[in-house]
């Protein structure tokens, strides 16, 4: 079975600053990775996804994410973050073939952007 | 392009009592989830459907918990009786199917046991 590790549980940043997120899986097969969002009071939302190609993706509001194989990770970046990213952000991983698009999710981050 | 429906989105009961959570999932969605949210932890999955047939439950207490989705559309989860442990937020989410298509999330439903 599939796991996945967020290692930073709470990240308090500034207007501006860059944000980096990290993420780990655990699984010895081929995997679908995305990132989900959790905006105060809304629902799950999808950021970004990783299925096959470029490991380099991009996502929606200047998202970005790096699969990277040989390290079972795929964190998620931002050059600059604005205020209205604070949200709650879940690192996620389906198994293929067969997962059946069942995800495996971490324990989550939840980001604080000051201004 | 209407959402994953669930309502209640708040419910409070007493332990052993019985509580049901009803989704209605994006239409043509042939794949239903119910996944569980515990308080500082990522939702788990409890039970998927494809169609009206359950694919996986592997991880849902059976001893308390049921769920069903009989005209292959919407879908409820029942818990009874309910448990301390129970309290977390329960999410709907819905997909086309296949390993490779993106599920879309409701907002869940808060269930507090006291």
């Amino acid at each position: 079975a599939q796991s996945v590790s967020q290692h930073n549980h709470h990240v308090i940043l500034s207007e501006a600053a860059s944000l980096e997120l990290g993420c780990n899986y655990s699984y010895g097969g081929t995997v679908n990775l995305f990132w989900y969002v959790q905006y105060p009071g809304q629902h799950l939302q999808l950021l970004l996804k990783y299925f096959s190609g470029d490991p380099l993706v991009k996502g929606i509001k200047g998202f970005e994410a790096e699969f990277i194989k040989s390290k079972f990770s795929f964190n998620l970046r931002k050059p600059s973050v604005q205020w209205s990213d604070t949200a709650e952000y879940f690192c996620a991983v389906n198994a293929r073939p067969g997962g059946g698009n069942k995800l495996t999710f971490g324990t989550g981050t939840q980001l604080k952007v000051e201004l | 392009e209407a959402g994953v429906a669930q309502s209640p989105r708040y419910k409070i009961i007493e332990k052993r009592q019985s509580v049901a959570f009803w989704c209605n999932p994006i239409s043509g969605h042939a794949t239903l989830y119910w996944y569980q949210q515990i308080l500082g932890q990522g939702p788990k999955l409890l039970i998927q459907f494809q169609n009206n047939g359950v694919v996986d439950d592997s991880q849902l207490p059976k001893d308390r918990f049921s769920a069903e989705r009989l005209k292959g559309v919407d879908s409820t989860l029942k818990i009874q009786p309910a448990k301390l442990e129970d309290s977390a937020v329960y999410l709907c989410a819905s997909s086309l199917g296949g390993d490779s298509s993106e599920a879309f999330f409701g907002q869940g439903t808060r269930l507090t046991v006291v």
